[in-house]
């Protein structure tokens, strides 16, 4: 039971241009949402993360939204750039701190490829 | 960068073969990670600890152990390796302080091949 969701493998643009890389999950519980960002033979990078009480988050060309009702997330890249073609994994947490103790739960991972 | 070192970075062993992989922090967190990394499954958590000998297992903890005796210390032990455990395996960290969500940070890796 895959509880987070990127359905799509892989995405191609062009340097300059707006990336959407979307997320979807299951679970109710998850309450905290994080972007990472992976490149070859590299541990995963923490991008941007969003709370449940909030709906947009930015961090400089980064901007992470989330759609309760939907149960969706997405991490728009403005503009994009060759250094970004990487691998992009979505995450969940259910609860901060408490018995959850931050564990994570992973999308399959979306491969970016930014094309100059 | 997260102080977080993994060993080996690389493995080749045979089934059967007990394997020990390491995690060393410098950042004195409090919550330490095991992760599997798959194509197509993303990361997968292996086993998870909160404090110095608390541990607790993850998503997929079959066929693997772990000990945490000293706070910078996390080791992820498979006592008879199976080829179905060839992965890169992950260590992160997180901080595990108050209420607040906190991003973990993750190591390198280690690709390990069992043949």
């Amino acid at each position: 039971d895959q509880q987070v969701k990127q359905n799509s493998p892989s995405l191609s643009v062009q340097e300059g241009r707006i990336s959407i890389l979307n997320c979807d999950y299951t679970n109710s519980m998850f309450d905290y949402f994080l972007w990472y960002k992976k490149y070859p033979a590299e541990g995963p990078t923490f991008l941007i993360s969003i709370s449940s009480i909030k709906d947009k988050n930015e961090d400089g060309r980064f901007t992470v939204f989330l759609n309760k009702s939907a149960k969706h997330l997405s991490l728009h890249i403005v503009p994009s750039q060759p250094g970004d073609s990487a691998v992009y994994f979505c995450a969940a947490s259910a609860g901060a701190g408490g018995t959850s103790y931050g564990k994570l739960t992973f999308g399959q991972g979306t491969i970016l490829t930014v094309h100059p | 960068d997260a102080g977080i070192t993994q060993s080996p970075r690389h493995k080749v062993t045979e089934t059967g073969t007990p394997v020990t992989l390491r995690c060393h922090q410098t950042e004195n967190h409090r919550y330490m990670y095991w992760y599997r990394q798959d194509p197509g499954h993303g990361l997968r958590l292996i086993h998870y600890s909160y404090g110095v000998k608390d541990t607790d297992k993850g998503e997929v903890s079959d066929g693997y152990s772990v000990s945490r005796s000293k706070t910078e210390d996390f080791l992820l032990t498979l006592e008879s390796a199976t080829s179905s455990q060839t992965s890169v395996y992950f260590c992160a960290i997180s901080p595990g302080t108050g209420y607040s969500n906190q991003p973990q940070h993750f190591g390198d890796g280690t690709r390990l091949s069992i043949l």
